[in-house]
């Protein structure tokens, strides 16, 4: 299994420009989580979805939308880049609660400039 | 808001020592979990215990929970180079306990 990945590891944007984040699992997990991570800010939670099409904001939602399509699949977009969305995007998953461990993606380090 | 808070924010010790980091809390949880992310890394579960637990071990590592005071600690004992790295405590919140609320984390560099 390859648990989960996401693609892509790197992105340089320039203001104003649009880019999806992929996220997926292969462990059939119902939820899945979206995450920033800036320095000296531990994990702050952007979106997350609870099954196969449904989304719900986190912590810090704006400037980021959400599709779970699929239920193995978690996109995160940016519809127009702003530079305090430079950041490291991590994404997780994990089965519904009475298990509660997350397992998490590699991240995605994004810039923009 | 974060839910969890780690203390210190980075700790140095030598190899061999003990290692102990702190997290607080604000609000009545149904569970902790410690996680740790190597430098450029995802992060990783390391233990989860409830909040009927008061102790639990994997390994080396000990965790304590007081509800009363609504903290826990994270034990590393006889620490290795290979223990260096960032950890974090993370809470549920939230109805149905659907996310999980992470502190700023504890840097710990164990030095050879």
């Amino acid at each position: 299994n390859a648990g989960v990945t996401q693609t892509p590891k790197f992105r340089v944007l320039k203001t104003g420009q649009s880019m999806t984040l992929l996220c997926a699992q292969d462990m059939n997990h119902e939820y899945m989580y979206w995450y920033r991570q800036d320095p000296g800010m531990g994990l702050r939670l952007i979106h997350y979805s609870v099954g196969e099409g449904t989304t719900a904001k986190g912590e810090v939602p704006d400037g980021y939308n959400v599709s779970r399509l699929k239920k193995q699949n978690f996109l995160l977009g940016l519809e127009s880049a702003a530079p305090s969305q430079t950041s490291v995007y991590f994404c997780a998953s994990r089965t519904p609660p009475g298990y509660n461990e997350q397992f998490f993606g590699p991240g995605t380090r994004l810039t923009v400039l | 808001s974060q839910q969890g808070e780690e203390d210190p924010q980075a700790l140095s010790i030598q190899e061999g020592e003990n290692a102990t980091m702190n997290c607080s809390y604000k609000t009545s949880i149904n569970n902790l979990q410690w996680y740790r992310q190597n430098s450029g890394r995802g992060l990783v579960h390391l233990i989860l215990i409830r909040s009927n637990e008061r102790e639990k071990h994997s390994g080396r590592l000990r965790v304590t929970l007081d509800t009363s005071k609504k903290s826990s600690s994270l034990l590393i004992t006889a620490s290795r180079a290979a223990d260096t790295a960032s950890y974090f405590c993370a809470t549920d919140a939230g109805q149905g306990a659907q996310k999980l609320v992470f502190g700023q984390g504890t840097r710990l560099t164990i030095n050879p």
